[in-house]
């Protein structure tokens, strides 16, 4: 078991650019989230997906970013224009199931918006 | 608003010594709360979970739930230096899958 793997590890885009962020949950896991984690905010929740279907997006900045989850082996998140107030940790995670089972987190994508 | 406070923000133990966490939720739809430890530079990992009223001890640490209060706090004995960590406590609501977390309690073990 790899564990959460998310791709790429560190990312580094121009203020304005695209960022596309890849994230392969565990086999078996049928849900999946996103997270952010700054100094400032500390981890917060963007978005999750349960079967592939989205179920509660309130995280997420509404003009900007975007997340999917095509098949069950892949989530992504993109960011378009990115700001530099995008600078993160982006985190994702999965679980077996929603309620309460364990959360398994990836070692996450660092972003930097220069 | 942080729904998940947690206190304090920083705590300095001796090895050895007892560490205590603490950690309230203003939401009251809240039905699970978790403690995760992160280490610097890695991802965070779930240390215990606790569902109902109560205590739960797992080794060195004990996790109380106060559910009427809706907070838990996390004891820490016998610190080793390994327990150097970003403490985080979440909490989530039934058949809720979101995970809504706190800022953190910094713990560092002083050998």
């Amino acid at each position: 078991n790899a564990g959460v793997i998310q791709t790429p590890r560190h990312k580094v885009t121009g203020k304005g650019q695209e960022a596309t962020l890849w994230c392969e949950p565990i086999s078996g896991h049928s849900a999946v989230f996103w997270y952010r984690q700054t100094i400032v905010q500390g981890l917060e929740f963007l978005t999750y997906f349960r079967n592939q279907a989205p179920i509660d997006d309130s995280g997420m900045p509404k003009e900007r970013f975007s997340a999917q989850m095509p098949n069950q082996s892949h989530s992504t998140l993109k960011i378009q224009s990115t700001q530099p107030q995008d600078s993160a940790v982006y985190l994702c995670a999965s679980s077996l199931e929603t309620a309460n089972t364990e959360v398994f987190f990836g070692k996450g994508t660092r972003l930097t918006v220069v | 608003q942080q729904k998940v406070q947690q206190s304090p923000e920083s705590l300095i133990v001796p090895e050895g010594g007892m560490a205590s966490l603490n950690c309230t939720s203003s939401d009251r739809n809240v039905d699970y709360f978790w403690w995760y430890r992160q280490h610097s530079g890695k991802s965070p990992k779930m240390l215990m979970s606790i569902f109902s009223n109560g205590e739960k001890e797992e080794g060195r640490f004990t996790v109380h739930l106060n559910k009427a209060s809706l907070h838990t706090s996390l004891h820490i004995r016998d610190s080793q230096p390994s327990d150097s960590a970003l403490y985080l406590c979440a909490a989530s609501g039934y058949n809720q899958g979101k995970l809504i977390f706190g800022q953190g309690t910094k713990l560092s073990i002083k050998p």
